[in-house]
């Protein structure tokens, strides 16, 4: 497809269950970012990825967040022993360049995965 | 820490209006600042990025205007059409390297026909 797409679009988990997002960028697009956006509020930032690399992991909330993109393509966002305070939209967006910040890079964002943890 | 603040947090108008949405952040060191759309149950839609040297980006309807000195923007909607509701976030990313952008929590609009 032409956007960015996540699966799955809405996850329902049991507390303590193991989740995982996943994020099919652009093609051809260098950065990759997840943020996580709880409810009424703005998108916070999770970790970026340029091409395989992790650049930015700063915002990830705890050790049980995980993600990777091997091959510098689909990345995968992995919550370990899933809380409650987990639930969330978590958006992928995508840049040709690398970065939004040194280049003019125009993010393009996925519809996001919305988990919800009972 | 940079923050950023948008007012109001919700914004009600009738049909054609000009209306004008507000934000502040804290640190006027940044690199750029963009101003998006989310739709419901929708991802972000990229409208309007300002480069730190910039005053002002215009698309269509839109206009941004940026004051870094006193750390803010503003986005005007010329003409408003049910069309234009939804959430309008700002978001700012920091000078220092990181390529994380900085959001408000967003002015959700509603254009009443």
């Amino acid at each position: 497809g032409a956007g960015v797409s996540q699966s799955p679009r809405y996850k329902v988990a049991k507390r303590g269950q193991d989740v995982a997002l996943r994020c099919d960028p652009i093609s051809g697009h260098v950065s990759l970012f997840w943020y996580q956006q709880a409810l009424g509020q703005g998108p916070e930032f999770l970790t970026y990825f340029q091409n395989e690399a992790q650049l930015d992991k700063s915002g990830l909330p705890s050790d049980r967040f995980f993600a990777e993109r091997p091959e510098g393509s689909v990345s995968t966002l992995k919550i370990q022993r899933t809380q409650q305070e987990d639930s969330a939209v978590y958006l992928c967006a995508s840049s040709l360049r690398e970065g939004t910040g040194r280049a003019t890079g125009e993010l393009f964002f996925g519809e996001g995965s919305r988990l919800t943890v009972l | 820490k940079q923050e950023v603040t948008q007012i109001p947090a919700a914004l009600s108008v009738p049909e054609g209006e000009n209306l004008v949405l507000n934000c502040s952040f804290t640190d006027s060191a940044i690199y750029n600042l963009q101003w998006f759309r989310q739709d419901p149950g929708k991802g972000l839609t990229s409208l309007l990025l300002i480069q730190s040297s910039q005053r002002e980006q215009t698309s269509g309807r839109l206009n941004a205007s940026l004051d870094k000195s006193s750390g803010r923007s503003t986005l005007y909607i010329a003409a408003s059409q049910p069309g234009d509701s939804a959430t309008y976030l700002c978001a700012v990313i920091p000078q220092g390297g990181s390529e994380k952008l900085v959001f408000g929590k967003g002015t959700k609009l509603t254009v009443n026909p």
